[in-house]
């Protein structure tokens, strides 16, 4: 497809499961962003992926949260053990460049992730 | 650290209205300024962007500054639309060593009626 995708789309879960989220970048796009969107609040950054390198993790809240990234396509973002506070909107976006100084960000659509 | 800050919402507005979102920020270096928009069930998608002093942004209709004396980046639109209604996100980039990616405001619900 032309945009980030994301999957899935809306996701139910008990507290205590593990919940793996997916992001599709556009193709070409070397930087990777996932975000957090809680009710009422603003874009929490979690973790950036640039090409090959390390990527930042610094916004990952806790060490339930994890994501890797194979080459410069396919993200997977893990949640293991969820609680409630983990209810949220999990926003990746792509852009032609990262680092200090990053082009446009391209957004998904998000994936809802509701913890019961 | 930086950080954005833009006025609560909803805003509600009758068409044909002129339309303000205030926004302001901290920040190390001299950053980049961005008002991003999420129609409803669509993805945030980039709006306008100034990267320096007293740039201005402008795409459909709506217009920034960027400030640096006052640290602002107000969004404007001289007469909006009921298709104009989203969620509205200011957004800064610090290019003097800050965190990858983009540090967001909270967004402004704004709600058009005709």
């Amino acid at each position: 497809g032309a945009g980030v995708s994301q999957s899935p789309s809306n996701k139910v879960t008990e507290k205590g499961k593990d919940v793996e989220l997916r992001c599709d970048p556009i193709s070409g796009h070397t930087a990777l962003y996932w975000y957090r969107q809680r009710l009422g609040q603003g874009l929490e950054f979690l973790i950036y992926f640039q090409g090959n390198s390390a990527p930042d993790k610094s916004g990952l809240p806790s060490d339930r949260f994890s994501a890797e990234r194979t080459g410069e396509s396919v993200s997977t973002l893990t949640i293991q053990r969820t609680q409630q506070e983990d209810s949220a909107v999990y926003l990746c976006a792509s852009s032609l460049v990262g680092g200090l100084a990053p082009g446009e960000l391209f957004f998904g659509e998000g994936s809802r992730l509701t913890v019961l | 650290g930086n950080s954005v800050t833009q006025m609560e919402g909803p805003v509600t507005l009758s068409e044909e209205a002129f339309l303000t979102i205030n926004c302001t920020y901290t920040a190390t270096g001299y950053p980049s300024l961005f008002w991003y928009v999420q129609y409803p069930g669509e993805g945030l998608q980039l709006l306008l962007k100034a990267t320096k002093a007293d740039d201005k942004g402008s795409n459909k209709g709506f217009e920034a500054t960027y400030r640096k004396e006052t640290t602002s980046f107000h969004l404007e639109k001289g007469s909006v639309q009921v298709s104009d209604s989203a969620v509205y996100f200011c957004a800064l980039s610090d290019s003097g060593g800050g965190a990858d990616g983009l540090t967001f405001g909270k967004g402004t619900h704004l709600i058009i009626q005709p």
